[in-house]
């Protein structure tokens, strides 16, 4: 039973320029959030997807947006990319607010470094 | 909004002692609580959670313990061995929001 699956690994962008990064949720889930982890830092929720539709978002600004296809999956696109956006970011998947379990899975992340 | 704080910071214990993590919550609709252990390089895992319907949760070596009226749920873990040193993070979310808030991580060494 795979896991949650993160790609790419790491990515090195520049200031300015705009990233995308993929996940793919733990076989049987229907939900996937995202989040922003800084170095030495406590992951921050940016938003997660619930059947296609961003279902709840953290404080992040418009340049973080996301989608969701039809067999689960989820992209995270960031624009104008600052050096701030630095970080490690996560997806984790969950059954749907319908299942009535919670527990999140995290992948390993994409580590992004913004030059 | 909601806000996790997570003591100690950093946690050095010799093996075969036990570890406890502390976290205090502020939102009194939270009312569930996971923890996660971060090794370097790789995403939280999972490692235990706690449903605000009840007071305190075992499984092998770990426990927690959530007491709703002073806001604070802890994590225990006896027996320490090397292989848990790594970084612990508290969270919590109202259910059904699956918003995750966590904490500020713990580093735990256990020393050989």
């Amino acid at each position: 039973d795979a896991g949650v699956t993160q790609s790419p690994t790491h990515l090195i962008k520049t200031r300015g320029q705009q990233v995308t990064l993929r996940c793919s949720p733990k076989s049987g889930h229907d939900t996937v959030s995202w989040y922003q982890q800084a170095l030495g830092q406590g992951p921050q929720f940016i938003f997660q997807y619930y059947e296609e539709e961003e279902r709840q978002r953290g404080n992040f600004p418009d340049r973080f947006s996301g989608h969701q296809f039809p067999n689960y999956s989820s992209e995270l696109n960031v624009n104008a990319l600052l050096l701030g956006d630095s970080a490690l970011y996560l997806c984790a998947s969950s059954l749907g607010p319908l299942a009535g379990a919670h527990e999140q899975y995290f992948g390993p992340g994409t580590r992004l470094t913004v030059t | 909004g909601e806000n996790v704080e997570q003591h100690p910071s950093t946690l050095s214990v010799q093996e075969g002692d036990s570890a406890v993590i502390k976290c205090t919550y502020s939102d009194s609709a939270s009312n569930y609580f996971p923890w996660y252990k971060q090794e370097l390089g790789k995403g939280p895992q999972l490692i235990i959670d706690i449903r605000s319907n009840v007071g305190e949760k075992k499984d092998q070596r770990i426990a927690v313990t959530l007491n709703k009226t002073a806001k604070h749920f802890s994590l225990h873990i006896t027996e320490t061995q090397p292989e848990d040193s790594a970084v612990y993070f508290c969270a919590a979310s109202i259910e059904n929001t699956d918003k995750l808030i966590f904490g500020t991580g713990t580093r735990l060494q256990v020393f050989p």
